[in-house]
């Protein structure tokens, strides 16, 4: 079992829709969880970074942790076609080494 | 532009060279991550250095591969006697420090043929 699973999709929204994108984790000690945009054949790029549990906005994410379930989503409102992307969710903590782990990446596509 | 620079941005060699890729990281960060990602996955810690140490290397890191970081600035990677399965993106990374995000560069692409 991968520490971190992501659903690869692909998923395909219409434009304006709200796009929700998910990861579950399997270790504890993960306490910084991170979503990236990658965009093709370029490098990730940091969206939203949230320590523990709660939620976090940055204009139209919404960025939510449940440590009780390890369980993380990524909301996006009012969805564009510059939003089709790849979406990595990525975490790390206290785990014996302060490496970061990522999942496999969603891609999206916003339709016009 | 203050981000990470990789290069080259795509390095084609035929199996059995070796190759050396350079990563300039963001010039306050001391932290200095390799990542390798292959198609439709994520990217895999490979090692990291704080500023010249190398403090961990992956298990995916074989005997083939070392990666130098002189004087905690610059970094390079190499790979001998490149086999065709080291085909892949090879990203570095930069952070200030434990548990700070990484900012990345945009990857070197290797093809082995």
């Amino acid at each position: 079992q991968k520490e971190v699973e992501q659903d690869p999709g692909p998923l395909s929204v219409p434009e304006g829709a709200i796009v929700s994108l998910n990861c579950t984790y399997s270790n504890s000690a993960f306490q910084y969880f991170m979503w990236y945009r990658q965009y093709s054949r370029k490098g990730p790029e940091l969206l939203m970074y949230t320590y523990s549990s709660g939620n976090k906005e940055d204009g139209r994410f919404t960025a939510q942790v449940d440590k009780s379930s390890k369980y993380i989503s990524l909301f996006i409102r009012d969805s564009q076609p510059s939003d089709s992307a790849t979406y990595l969710c990525a975490m790390s903590g206290n785990t014996g080494g302060f490496k970061t782990i990522f999942g496999a990446g969603t891609r999206l596509f916003v339709k016009a | 532009d203050t981000g990470v620079s990789q290069n080259p941005r795509h390095k084609i060699t035929k199996r059995g060279q070796n190759v050396t890729f350079r990563c300039d990281p963001i010039s306050e960060h001391n932290r200095l991550y390799w990542y390798r990602q292959t198609l439709g996955q994520g990217p895999e810690f490979l090692t990291y250095f704080q500023n010249e140490a190398q403090l961990e290397k992956s298990r995916l890191l074989s005997d083939r591969f070392s990666a130098e970081r002189p004087k905690g600035s610059f970094s390079t990677l190499e790979i001998q006697r490149t086999e065709q399965g080291d085909s892949a993106m090879y990203l570095c990374a930069s952070s200030l420090g434990d548990n700070s995000p990484l900012h990345f560069g945009n990857g070197t692409r290797l093809t082995v043929t």
